[in-house]
C-alpha cells in the first residue's frame, strides 16, 4: 500500500535561519507530489508541484524553494526564513488517474 | 481559475443532532468534488467524492454529501454527529481536464465544526 512520510512534525526557526522539509512517498512511482500551507482562516494555498523529477512548478511567489531529486521525494526550502513563513505545511501525492489526493501528517512550523 | 467557497467558518452543533457543511464552487464545467476532514495538527483524510454517476455520495464515519449542478453545490451532510465529529472540514474541487499535469485541488477556507455534549 502506499504511504507517504513528512517530517519534523513541529519546528520551531529563528528569523533569517534556513529550511528543509522533507516528503517521501513509499509504494508508487512517478507521483504528481504537492507542497500546501495552511494558515489559520485561509485555508489551504498550493505552493509547489511537480510532475516529474527535477519538474517543478510554482503557484504563489515567495522566499521558498522546492526541489524534487528523486522520484518519490519532494523537499520545501528556504535559505532565509521570515516570521510570515509560520504555517501548517502539507505534502500531498496524487493517485493514479488523479481522483484523490493523499496527505502527510504536516509540518507545524514557527519563525520566532 | 476554480474557486470553492465554504460559506460557514464555524459551526457549532449539539451532539445527536443533524448538521450541513455547504461548499459552493466556481466551474461551469465538469468537475471532481471532494470532502476532506483533519483533526488538530493533523494531515487531511479523505471524507468523500464525487467524480460522476450518482449524485448523492455516501462516504466514511456516516457521512454524505450530494451534488447539485445547477447550484454549483456539493453540501456535507450527517443525520446524527458524535463528539469525535470535531473537526476542520474542507472542500475541495479538480478540474478533470485540467492542463500542464498538474491536476491540482482547489481548496475552501475550511469549516470548523464544534459538538457541544
Amino acid at each position: 500500500s502506499q504511504t507517504i512520510h513528512q517530517w519534523p512534525a513541529t519546528l520551531v526557526q529563528p528569523v533569517g535561519s534556513p529550511l528543509s522539509l522533507e516528503c517521501t512517498v513509499e509504494g508508487t512511482s512517478n507521483p504528481n507530489l504537492y507542497w500546501y500551507r495552511q494558515a489559520a482562516g485561509r485555508g489551504l494555498q498550493l505552493l509547489f508541484y511537480s510532475v516529474g523529477i527535477g519538474q517543478i512548478s510554482s503557484e504563489v511567489p515567495q522566499n521558498l524553494s522546492a526541489s524534487r531529486p528523486q522520484d518519490r521525494q519532494f523537499i520545501l526550502s528556504s535559505k532565509k526564513l521570515l516570521l510570515s513563513d509560520s504555517g501548517f505545511y502539507l505534502c500531498a501525492w496524487m493517485a493514479t488517474g488523479f481522483t484523490e489526493a493523499f496527505f502527510g501528517q504536516g509540518t507545524r512550523l514557527t519563525v520566532v | 481559475a476554480q474557486s470553492v467557497t465554504q460559506l460557514d467558518s464555524q459551526v457549532p452543533v449539539f451532539e445527536e443532532a443533524p448538521v450541513e457543511l455547504r461548499c459552493n464552487y466556481s466551474s461551469s464545467v465538469s468537475v471532481y468534488l471532494f470532502w476532506y476532514v483533519q483533526y488538530p495538527n493533523q494531515g487531511l483524510q479523505l471524507l468523500l467524492k464525487y467524480l460522476s454517476g450518482s449524485t448523492l455520495v455516501k462516504g466514511i464515519n456516516g457521512f454524505e454529501a450530494e451534488f447539485n449542478k445547477s447550484q454549483t453545490s456539493f453540501h456535507l451532510r450527517k443525520p446524527s454527529v458524535h463528539i469525535s465529529d470535531t473537526a476542520e472540514y474542507f472542500c475541495a474541487v479538480r478540474d478533470p481536464y485540467s492542463g500542464a499535469g498538474s491536476y491540482q485541488l482547489t481548496f475552501g477556507k475550511g469549516t470548523k465544526l464544534s459538538v457541544i455534549p
